[in-house]
């Protein structure tokens, strides 16, 4: 079975660039977190939907992210323009409504921003 | 209110030892706590989880005790073992599908050989 898909796995950008993080959720599955991890903040939740629809995004740190989830089996987070404190690693994870809350996560995306 | 706070930060544990790691939560809302444990260029996974109308759960060598009234839960790892090296993260969460996760600082675990 596959599971939750995340790319790039690795990015390195310059300050100022866009920088686009994707992440195909497991098939079935309809609910999809993103969550950073940084040595200092630990594991942070930025946004997450249920069933395509953005639920909370009290965790987005301020205008410059931004996500979407299109379709069932994608979503994207954008950083626009990056900054070098949004080097972290990005995961991304999904679980299913009506089970027990456990969630999947992705192998996660880290980004650099020089 | 959302927080979940873990201890301790880092551990060393000899092989055969118990790993203890402890954490305390505020809103009692939560209804649902697991353990996830997370290698290395790996995302978390789960490991173990117990829901509040329980006092304790055994998987294989890993138990998780829970305090309601304190608000506390504890991941117990007996007969650790080196490939028990690895960071481990409480978390809390309201209803089912995992809806908004909070997680713990992480805890680094080194079983020593």
């Amino acid at each position: 079975d596959a599971g939750v898909i995340q790319s790039p796995r690795h990015e390195v950008t310059e300050m100022g660039q866009e920088v686009t993080l994707r992440c195909k959720p497991i098939s079935g599955h309809n609910s999809l977190f993103w969550y950073r991890q940084t040595m200092m903040r630990g594991l942070e939740l930025l946004i997450y939907f249920n069933n395509n629809v953005p639920i909370d995004d009290s965790g987005m740190p301020e205008d410059r992210f931004s996500a979407k989830m299109p379709n069932a089996s994608f979503s994207t987070l954008k950083i626009q323009p990056s900054e070098p404190r949004d080097s972290a690693v990005y995961f991304c994870a999904s679980s299913l409504l009506s089970t027990t809350g456990e969630l999947f996560f992705g192998e996660g995306s880290r980004l650099t921003v020089l | 209110q959302q927080q979940v706070k873990q201890s301790p930060q880092s551990l060393i544990v000899q092989k055969g030892g118990i790993s203890i790691i402890n954490c305390a939560y505020e809103n009692t809302a939560f209804d649902y706590f697991p353990w996830y444990q997370q290698f290395p260029g790996k995302g978390p996974a789960l490991l173990i989880a117990i829901r509040p109308d329980v006092s304790e759960k055994k998987e294989g060598r890993f138990t998780i005790s829970f305090n309601k009234s304190a608000k506390q839960f504890s991941l117990h790892i007996m007969d650790s073992q080196p490939g028990d090296s690895a960071t481990y993260f409480c978390a809390a969460s309201l209803g089912t599908g995992g809806f908004k996760t909070i997680f713990g600082a992480g805890t680094r675990l080194f079983v020593k050989a």
